[in-house]
């Protein structure tokens, strides 16, 4: 899993609360990327970071907010979640070179009720 | 017209045959190009990298890429039940974020 942990795993919370999800790396690598993954509509960028304190809007950033104080933490806010936010969450990292291709976690499975 | 189109399947072959998977894109900035193999409910997986036109081979796998046509393949040959997961494609261009295909279901049986 190129030394990637998302956690929690899974998570069920009801419409309206705050979710915060998390990705720790091992890699030291630069590049951290949130995604999330739906049937019909495969992977779609959320938030991604270049850098301690560095990040930058995905194709669909609205509702989420993300955050990164240390090289090996990422995290994702939903401030208050919708049942749209039903998905699953992968984290992936890559390093500074152009030709460096993603690796990604395992997941989260975020049901919203 | 979406910039990269994978056929979503589902695709099934008995076991041993070759599985033939391939993506088209639309934007021929696009250098690097990747395959990913996702099993049921884990992260997807880099399974092939390739940089320039051709034929890449590592063990039972072949990726193969024709940027004249703009069009990438994925072969597996002698397939088995374990090759069955979901494969998806994914290209760049330069430091740009990657673009994915939507993925393709494939089931071998035994």
């Amino acid at each position: 899993d190129a030394g990637i942990t998302q956690s929690p795993r899974h998570k069920v919370t009801e419409t309206g609360t705050p979710v915060t999800l998390r990705c720790h790396q091992t890699e030291n690598h630069r590049y951290m990327y949130w995604y999330r993954q739906d049937p019909g509509h495969g992977l779609r960028l959320i938030h991604y970071s270049y850098g301690v304190k560095d990040t930058d809007k995905g194709e669909v950033s609205d509702g989420y907010s993300v955050s990164r104080s240390k090289t090996e933490d990422f995290l994702l806010t939903l401030e208050s979640a919708t049942s749209s936010q039903t998905s699953v969450y992968f984290c992936a990292i890559s390093g500074a070179g152009e030709n460096s291709p993603l690796h990604f976690g395992n997941g989260t499975r975020l049901t919203v009720t | 017209q979406k910039e990269v189109e994978q056929d979503p399947g589902p695709l099934s072959v008995p076991e041993g045959a070759i599985v033939s998977l391939n993506c088209t894109y639309s934007n021929s900035a696009f250098q690097y190009f990747m395959w990913y193999r996702q099993y049921s409910r884990k992260g997807p997986e880099l399974l092939m990298y390739t940089y320039s036109s051709g034929n890449k081979e590592d063990g039972r796998f072949t990726a193969q890429v024709d940027k004249s046509s703009k069009y990438i393949s994925l072969f597996i040959r002698d397939s088995q039940p374990s090759d069955s997961a979901t494969y998806l494609c994914a290209m760049k261009a330069g430091n740009n974020r990657l673009a994915f295909g939507k993925g393709n279901q494939v089931v071998v049986i035994p």
